[in-house]
């Protein structure tokens, strides 16, 4: 069974840095492009970030490009988002989801990141 | 970037109408197009790829067509657990974009 699994500090000032893992499961990671998604509170989806499955290529959204990172650590079957610089608009939760070559085939539960003094 | 434009935002419908939802994209995305359906605070469950191929265990009530750069999701008869909100979304390119979502609800 394929689980994806998100953590990391809910809470972060405006101008802060959080990392957000996602630990991966049920299926060969290191072949599969893993991917970013956030939804801010009665939104919509909005695609932030792709790392190909052999780490060697990335992908951002223009909306966090220069502020975000993505890597991606196939030992542990873990995916990271590194967020610089926040903002009260980066408050969402934030879906870790896999490639499946047709979309996203799964979907982590999402974590709730929220911006505030 | 490939903007998708989805409509309509909400729509009312009872349970055994037929509904249809329509995603139109700004360029050819070569069918490279995905359906997906949200319940509130879970995550998104895809429904159908490649702008018309039905993912296994997805009720055959749920159907995708294309023509161009404007896609279409049709629900043949809406039953109790349909009422959700759908998004589609483009993987033509690496660069994703979703359309902005249609909230089907009960009239």
């Amino acid at each position: 069974e394929v689980q994806l699994v998100e953590s990391g500090r809910g809470l972060v000032r405006p101008g802060g840095s959080l990392r957000l893992s996602c630990v991966a499961s049920g299926f060969t990671f290191s072949k599969y492009a893993m991917v970013w998604v956030r939804q801010a509170p009665g939104k919509g989806l909005e695609w932030l970030s792709t790392m190909s499955g052999s780490g060697g290529s990335t992908y951002y959204a223009g909306s966090v490009r220069g502020r975000f990172t993505i890597s991606r650590d196939d030992s542990r079957n873990t995916v990271y988002l590194q967020m610089n610089s926040l903002r009260v608009d980066d408050t969402a939760t934030y879906f870790c989801a896999k490639d499946g070559g047709r979309g996203v085939d799964y979907w982590g539960r999402g974590i709730l990141v929220t911006v505030s003094s | 970037d490939i903007q998708m434009t989805q409509s309509p935002s909400t729509l009312s419908a009872s349970v055994g109408d037929r509904v249809t939802i329509t995603c139109r994209a700004s360029e050819d995305i070569s069918r490279y197009l995905a359906w997906y359906q949200q319940k509130p605070g879970k995550a998104p469950k895809i429904l159908i790829h490649k702008a018309s191929t039905l993912e296994s265990g997805v009720p055959s009530r749920f159907s995708g067509s294309d023509s161009g750069t404007e896609f279409t999701l049709t629900i043949s008869s809406l039953q109790p657990d349909d009422f959700a909100t759908y998004y589609c979304q483009q993987y033509n390119s690496y660069f994703w974009t979703f359309g902005q979502g249609t909230k089907v609800e009960m009239k």
